[in-house]
């Protein structure tokens, strides 16, 4: 069974600064799926990025961006010059290739402070 | 991008009762829908998964007759708690996939369901 470990329950960063949320893994597939969810206030989940495990290029989407370590089944999600609107819980979560589960990490709570 | 919405947002019932909840990808065919629970400063948890015109999966430890799910057609899914009890009382997410669940996942905006 896969596992998804946030070991940052909570953080804060500065209005403007960056900040790196980890996330690590466990699975003996080859061929995964990686994403980070935001949730804001309002409990709506949204797509933040999305990885797929073959590609060895890390996936960026504007400010955020993510070091994915295969071999060491990490993948972590900075985000870039944080704004007050990126305060909300983070999920990393798993997709096996052959599932249709997500595996959602325990989340991770950021506050941006202004 | 994918719409999903979910009704009602808000619902309160007397425990015993039974209370439907609707879950609907407006601008795509959803092949398959997921229903997770919530509960408060929590991860979200599977509860079912749904191909549309067969029986959902339930995860371990979910009771099936107690959380019933109809996956009717390509664009509309429902749970359905039955005689609900106040620790029934949680948010309730769905979210559904294009491609045989293995696309990416569109979630709903949640249901937070009490129960008195």
């Amino acid at each position: 069974a896969q596992t998804v470990t946030q070991s940052q329950p909570e953080m804060s960063v500065q209005e403007a600064e960056t900040v790196t949320l980890s996330c690590t893994y466990d699975t003996s597939e080859n061929n995964y799926y990686l994403f980070w969810y935001k949730q804001p206030p309002s409990r709506q989940m949204i797509l933040v990025i999305r990885q797929e495990a073959y590609k060895q290029q890390n996936a960026t989407e504007n400010r955020f961006s993510v070091n994915f370590q295969k071999a060491a089944k990490s993948f972590s999600l900075k985000i870039s010059d944080s704004q007050l609107g990126d305060t909300a819980m983070y999920f990393c979560a798993f997709n096996g290739a052959g599932s249709y589960q997500l595996t959602f990490g325990k989340g991770t709570k950021l506050s941006v402070i202004p | 991008g994918a719409v999903v919405s979910q009704h009602p947002s808000r619902v309160i019932c007397k425990s015993g009762t039974s209370v439907k909840i609707e879950c609907r990808s407006l601008d795509f065919q959803a092949t398959t829908m997921f229903w997770y629970r919530q509960f408060p400063k929590q991860s979200l948890m599977l509860m079912a998964t749904s191909n549309e015109g067969s029986k959902a999966t339930y995860e371990q430890g979910v009771e099936k007759d107690k959380f019933l799910i109809n996956h009717a057609s390509l664009t509309l899914s429902t749970l359905t708690v039955t005689s609900a009890h106040p620790e029934d009382s949680s948010f309730y997410i769905c979210s559904a996939s294009g491609r045989s669940g293995q696309d990416e996942q569109y979630f709903g905006p949640g249901t937070r369901l009490t129960v008195t």
